[in-house]
């Protein structure tokens, strides 16, 4: 059973616009949340995180929005660039309530393809 | 800083043969968390180490375990491998207390069994 679901394999979009990433979950018991790139032959490499007790988290051009009613999260990338081209994982983890017994749960991953 | 380092970047064996594979954590970090990744199931943990004790272990048989040492460097060893352990295998290391905490990967093992 999959915790963690990004429901769009890939994603394209134009250079200049807005990329918005999209991540459900099941388990009530996740409380952190964190984004990674990953480009091919590499490790991920993290991007951004959010807890629980908020709904929003700014980096530069990232955010990350949290609907816990609705176990949704999202990932905003604005102005989109094409160093953006890569494959993005949600992942989430039972950090306060659970310890992290079970470390991080990922999701399968978007592809993301910027248009020149 | 130098990043976390995983050691041999690719590795061919063949079915029944045992494996280890190296992991140098960022320098200062205690926690090591080892993942593996295939098309079919995605990123899943394996087990985290810290202080050379395994903290947390996720749902994998008994052939797959590993090891901290005390510089906090870790080994994960798969015996008796079978054709199903053909993945990528990153290890990734934390500064934080907790595991579910930013991670910090390295490039990854590519194992094939044939």
């Amino acid at each position: 059973d999959q915790q963690v679901k990004q429901n769009s394999p890939s994603l394209s979009v134009q250079e200049g616009r807005i990329s918005i990433l999209n991540c459900d979950y099941t388990n009530s018991m996740f409380d952190y949340f964190l984004w990674y790139k990953k480009y091919p032959a590499e490790g991920p490499t993290f991007l951004i995180s959010i807890s629980s007790i908020k709904d929003k988290n700014e980096d530069g051009r990232f955010t990350v929005f949290l609907n816990k009613s609705a176990k949704h999260l999202s990932l905003h990338i604005v102005p989109s660039q094409p160093g953006d081209s890569a494959v993005y994982f949600c992942a989430a983890s039972s950090m306060y309530s659970g310890g992290g017994a079970d470390g991080l749960t990922f999701g399968k991953g978007t592809h993301l393809i910027i248009q020149p | 800083k130098a990043g976390v380092t995983q050691t041999p970047r690719y590795l061919i064996k063949t079915r029944g043969q045992q494996v280890t594979l190296s992991c140098s954590p960022i320098s200062g970090h205690r926690s090591v968390s080892w993942y593996q990744q295939t098309p079919g199931q995605g990123l899943q943990f394996l087990f985290e180490y810290f202080s050379e004790t395994q903290r947390n272990k996720g749902n994998f048989p008994g052939r797959f375990s590993g090891r901290q040492f005390s510089n906090s460097r870790s080994e994960m060893n798969v015996s008796t491998l079978e054709l199903g352990d053909s993945a990528l295998y990153l290890c990734a290391s934390s500064s934080g207390r907790w595991t579910g905490h930013e991670q910090y990967f390295g490039p990854g093992t590519r194992l094939t069994v044939t």
